[in-house]
């Protein structure tokens, strides 16, 4: 079973800062690793599919890299809306598994 | 576009059996290769995938629930449900579905689930 962790656990930061948050899978997962946002009271909402793809309706500052065991999600410039609770979740392997989440807060 | 719905008892009493529907809405549930999944989430905790199951009837569950878990579909409803047996307190949760592609989009909206005497 694939286990993520994300690091940091929180991350306190400014609007209009750079947020650079991580992802470590226990073993490869490929390319085959998405992104979300939750807020409080609401349902996930994907944000970057298959490592770098952003999803439909995600603004350009959100952007994923990586391959392997190590991802990166990158919020280029903090908009207020953005700070929430974000999870990693691979899909190349069953079971499917979540990250611990890394939770964005304001500084 | 498609929207997703979570339905069922909010409140299962120990040892009985969970029961959630989802309904989607504005399209077809067989249209595109697409699973469907539930995934559950503890108050203040992370997201748990429960299972999923392709409209052709095929399913994964999650080998932490597999003994407990049942996932079906009804493609003349638009729908497919999860049943959990023998529950317990810690199954306690938000419980929500989602159509699974690349990734898991769109969710419906969750709904609570106590398990509870």
């Amino acid at each position: 079973e694939i286990v993520l962790t994300q690091s940091p656990a929180t991350l306190s930061l400014s609007p209009g800062e750079r947020a650079t948050l991580s992802c470590r899978a226990s073993q490869s997962v490929s390319s085959y690793l998405a992104w979300y946002q939750q807020k409080p009271g609401q349902a996930p909402r994907l944000l970057i599919y298959d490592a770098s793809n952003r999803a439909t309706g995600i603004p350009a500052r959100f952007s994923g890299s990586g391959s392997g065991t190590d991802f990166t999600l990158t919020i280029s410039s903090l908009e207020p809306e953005d700070f929430a609770v974000y999870y990693c979740q691979q899909r190349s392997n069953w079971p499917r598994a979540f990250g611990g989440g890394t939770k964005v807060e304001i500084k | 576009q498609v929207q997703l719905q979570e339905s069922g008892p909010g409140l299962v009493k120990p040892s009985q059996t969970l029961s959630l529907t989802c309904t989607v809405s504005g399209g077809s549930i067989s249209s595109g290769s697409y699973y469907w999944s539930w995934i559950r989430q503890p108050a203040g905790k992370g997201l748990e995938w429960i299972g999923r199951i392709y409209t052709s009837g095929s399913t994964n569950y999650n080998p932490s629930l597999k003994s407990r878990v049942t996932i079906s579909v009804d493609t003349s409803k638009n729908q497919f449900s999860l049943k959990l047996s023998s529950v317990t307190a810690a199954d306690t949760a938000v419980y929500y579905c989602a159509r699974d592609s690349r990734g898991l989009m769109p969710w419906g909206q969750g709904t609570l689930v106590t398990v509870s005497s």
